[in-house]
């Protein structure tokens, strides 16, 4: 699968927009990329996925640019409870084979009053 | 909430015993994937199994092993626990089908291993 890189930490105003970066430069053409998130101590949350076409959904939304080499995770107006760690993984079309998810570290984002 | 569930919630072990840990799908899924987290870390692929069968496993030794049920519940069983694998297990369930699909987590279970 290929790699992403993503900030370490952000901030965001609550009520503000947060936008949250992604890198997948090797991505290849069969690839999705997705976003999960991760509130203290539970289990990761999907967000959103999408393959070259912007997506938008309740929670978010996923802005890929034309190279599908970057892509950045909107939401649109942050709350406190959207402090949480935001990954970014690129995995590909289902083939058969374990559709596995390989997270990094992610972006811990933080929601300020 | 996701309707995936895990038991326990926690867990203490002693270096060198066993252990089970237990998670239920989301109603209508067939596949399960289990994954261990380090603290500070992001989840690290265990195994998946898929129709009661391992379906592709991560960089883990075989003392990790799994069990997925007719009702695709699913358990994983770690033997000679070591000081290494404390960290949170977390299970995911998914609808296995052609295309891009979602992978549901439950709680997760947090094993310490003294």
């Amino acid at each position: 699968d290929a790699k992403t890189t993503q900030p370490t930490s952000m901030d965001c105003a609550e009520g503000r927009a947060a936008n949250l970066p992604c890198n997948h430069s090797t991505i290849s053409g069969n690839e999705y990329v997705y976003w999960y998130r991760q509130i203290h101590s539970q289990g990761p949350q999907y967000i959103i996925h999408g393959l070259k076409n912007n997506e938008t959904n309740e929670m978010a939304s996923l802005i890929i640019t034309e190279d599908r080499k970057s892509s950045t995770l909107i939401l649109p107006h942050a709350t406190l409870r959207d402090t949480a760690v935001y990954y970014c993984i690129v995995r590909p079309l289902n083939t058969g084979t374990a559709s596995k998810l390989t997270f990094g570290t992610g972006t811990r984002l933080q929601v300020t009053l | 909430e996701t309707g995936v569930t895990q038991s326990p919630t926690h867990l203490i072990k002693t270096r060198g015993q066993q252990v089970t840990l237990r998670c239920s799908s989301q109603s209508g899924h067939n596949t399960v994937s289990w994954y261990q987290q380090a603290l500070g870390q992001g989840p690290q692929f265990i195994f998946q199994y898929y129709r009661e069968e391992e379906n592709g496993r991560g960089n883990f030794p075989p003392r990790f092993s799994g069990l997925q049920f007719p009702n695709y519940s699913s358990e994983l069983n770690v033997n000679a626990l070591e000081l290494d694998d404390s960290a949170l297990y977390l299970c995911a369930s998914s609808l296995e089908s052609v295309g891009s699909y979602e992978q549901y987590f439950g709680p997760g279970t947090r094993l310490t291993v003294t």
